[in-house]
């Protein structure tokens, strides 16, 4: 069966200062990736998605980047974070040719 | 206006009540119709999934989609405690070379014992 790991769970990082966040699927090959953020009370925004290793598209311009160095693994980066970063991250996976998106257990990240 | 509309409640109700959630959407190319519980500091689970106009049955839940009337619901019998969480609608669309989701913003529900 299929598992999606994210960490850290938890995060409380200090304005100005770098972000990395972890993705990793097993059991499927080549699967379609996806961060979202999810602000308190709000419901999901799409951030990036990513069909292959190295593709990625973003959704929102912002001081977000993310990559995917190899098949099941996908990376959020920030170079420098910003108060508005702070929310709840998610990452999900999606067959090449499903329907339904299934989620990881979130990162909860609190900029200070 | 949104693309897909939620009801955020919150909704209370006591226990074994009949639940109803729903959600309008006004994008037509809209294919998946879908449910997903959030418990509090939780990923979503997918709850059912359907793509055409009708009922869906699963144990205490009912999905049903509306596409003339872009309106989906999810109907819980004999809510629980446990059924306590956010409950997110979401609809597929192909944009580009992959399926992305569009969510409701969420309907807060508590079931009191």
């Amino acid at each position: 069966s299929q598992t999606i790991h994210q960490w850290p769970a938890t995060l409380v990082q200090p304005v100005g200062s770098p972000l990395s966040l972890e993705c990793t699927v097993e059991g499927t090959s080549n699967p379609n990736l996806y961060w979202y953020r999810q602000a308190a009370g709000r419901g999901l925004q799409l951030l990036f998605y990513s069909v292959g290793i190295g593709q990625i598209s973003s959704e929102v311009p912002q001081n977000l980047s993310a990559s995917r160095p190899q098949d099941r693994q996908f990376i959020l980066s920030s170079k420098k974070l910003l108060l508005s970063d702070s929310g709840f991250y998610l990452c999900a996976w999606m067959e090449g040719v499903g329907e339904t998106q299934y989620f990881g257990p979130g990162t909860r990240l609190l900029v200070l | 206006q949104k693309e897909v509309e939620q009801d955020p409640g919150p909704l209370s109700v006591p226990e074994g009540a009949i639940v109803s959630l729903n959600c309008t959407y006004s994008n037509s190319a809209f294919q998946y119709f879908m449910w997903y519980r959030q418990y509090s500091r939780k990923g979503p689970e997918l709850l059912m999934y359907t793509y055409s106009s009708g009922n869906k049955e699963d144990g205490r839940f009912t999905a049903q989609v509306d596409k003339s009337s872009k309106y989906i619901s999810l109907f819980i019998r004999d809510s629980q405690p446990s059924d306590s969480a956010t409950y997110l609608c979401a609809m597929t669309r192909t944009s580009g070379s992959a399926r992305q989701l569009t969510f409701g913003s969420g309907t807060q529900l508590t079931v009191l014992p």
